[in-house]
């Protein structure tokens, strides 16, 4: 079946630095992905809309400066997390439409739990 | 009003029971619709689409009235692996919004 990957699976970092997430699309091209944020007993909240070779488009509240995204191919997404915040510890997902083609679903990475400290 | 609200839950049943989760969505361009489930700390799943004639998966029956902008996912004889949060999925213009989910807890 499909797969999403995402890297890495958790991290923890400093107040104040950087940190990457990657999601890759293995056998299947993702056009768009989505990159959600999900805060302990809530549900996943749509971040921004990621487009192979354009910008990406944010929901209202999500910093662009803050949380950028970039995706540079078919394959691959990634979000920075820039200048990262005890708030910002969240997990992270995302998801890309396709490769559950039957079910005309999408299909979600396997997120990344953030602990900034 | 949100874009997709579900019941608050958390849903406790018996194994063997037969329970139902509602959805109802604001936005009535929504194109397509679905539900996932999602276990403790892990990502969501693709459970079924939801189609305005039925569809059925085993013990899953889901249903989608378009004129009531309410989806229903029905699960028969509840198995303890049932347990999770079963998210209702809508898809607006290629983006895709999430109700807050319904928690379920098959009891033994």
């Amino acid at each position: 079946g499909a797969v999403v990957s995402q890297h890495p699976s958790w991290v923890i970092c400093k107040s104040g630095t950087s940190v990457k997430i990657e999601c890759r699309s293995l056998d299947f091209q993702a056009t768009t992905m989505f990159w959600y944020r999900q805060f302990p007993k809530q549900s996943l909240m749509l971040m921004a809309t990621s487009n192979e070779g354009s910008k990406a488009t944010y929901e209202q509240g999500v910093e662009k400066d803050k949380f950028l995204i970039n995706h540079a191919s078919l394959t691959l997404s990634t979000l920075t997390v820039t200048s990262a915040h005890p708030e910002d510890s969240s997990f992270y997902i995302c998801s890309a439409r396709g490769g559950v083609s039957r079910q005309n679903g999408y299909t979600f990475g396997s997120g990344t739990r953030l602990t900034v400290v | 009003r949100k874009e997709v609200e579900q019941d608050p839950g958390p849903f406790n049943v018996p194994e063997g029971a037969t329970v139902a989760f509602n959805c109802t969505y604001s936005n009535s361009a929504s194109q397509s619709f679905f539900w996932y489930r999602q276990d403790c700390r892990k990502e969501p799943k693709l459970l079924m689409s939801v189609y305005s004639s039925g569809n059925e998966d085993g013990r899953f029956t889901a249903q989608l009235n378009r004129a009531s902008q309410y989806i229903s996912l029905l699960i028969r004889d509840s198995k303890l692996s049932d347990s999770a949060t079963y998210l209702c999925v809508v898809n607006i213009y290629d983006k895709v919004i999430f109700g807050p989910g319904t928690s379920l807890s098959v009891i033994p």
